[in-house]
């Protein structure tokens, strides 16, 4: 079955540093990955996907994330922290007809100045 | 692209009164999905349609909740008899599938529903 684990449902960066979310994913097909985030009483606004091409992917406002099939991972980076960057990211992947996502729980970036 | 629309955007109700909430695609998506979202959770797969044609329902959609997209375009989701727990966000997102390929499900604002 699939499903995705975020490890920190919060995350606390200073402006300026790295930022790290963490997923980790089960899966019983090639697996298509996401990154989503969502402000506050906002719907979801894609970041990047995963879809079996580069493993290196990068998205919008600075991030990128790396699958990485042997450590079942696909974490979220950015080598600087902005202000805006706060919210709420959550990782998705796809069951396993690609129809339906499943969400992880979330991780709740705060920035610091 | 307009991108996906859902209205109301926040609804209060009294327990055991029927709601219905509205979600407008991206006008060239053949496929729109909704799913709930509790407080401290990710979103959860309620169902979705291909076209007109509803053609899955999770274990979450109980027999209070119906849904509907009756010319292929707009949805609409009816929950009867409405009760504390259905208090949540309630996410539309619409995608295009061609030749089987699942593309990109794109979200809207959501509506929250509270539930007095």
């Amino acid at each position: 079955a699939q499903s995705v684990t975020q490890l920190g449902s919060h995350v606390s960066v200073s402006e300026g540093a790295l930022v790290l979310l963490r997923c980790n994913y089960s899966s019983s097909v090639p697996p298509y990955l996401f990154w989503y985030v969502q402000y506050p009483n906002q719907g979801l606004q894609l970041l990047l996907k995963y879809t079996s091409a580069a493993t290196l992917v990068k998205g919008i406002n600075g991030f990128e994330a790396e699958f990485k099939k042997s450590e079942t991972s696909f974490h979220l980076t950015k080598p600087s922290a902005h202000m805006r960057d706060a919210a709420e990211y959550f990782c998705a992947v796809f069951n396993q007809a690609g129809t339906a996502l499943i969400f992880g729980k979330g991780t709740t970036l705060s920035v610091s100045s | 692209d307009t991108g996906v629309s859902q209205n109301p955007r926040h609804k209060i109700t009294k327990r055991g009164q029927n709601v219905t909430f509205r979600c407008d695609p991206i006008s060239e998506h053949n496929r729109l999905y909704w799913y709930r979202q509790t407080l401290g959770q990710g979103p959860e797969f309620l169902t979705y349609f291909q076209n007109e044609a509803q053609l899955e329902k999770s274990r979450l959609l109980s027999d209070r909740f119906s849904a509907e997209r009756p010319k292929g375009s707009f949805s609409t989701l009816e929950i009867q008899r409405t009760e504390q727990g259905d208090s949540a966000m309630y996410l539309c997102a619409s995608s295009l599938v061609q030749g089987g390929f699942t593309d990109t499900q794109y979200f809207g604002p959501g509506t929250r529903l509270t539930v007095l």
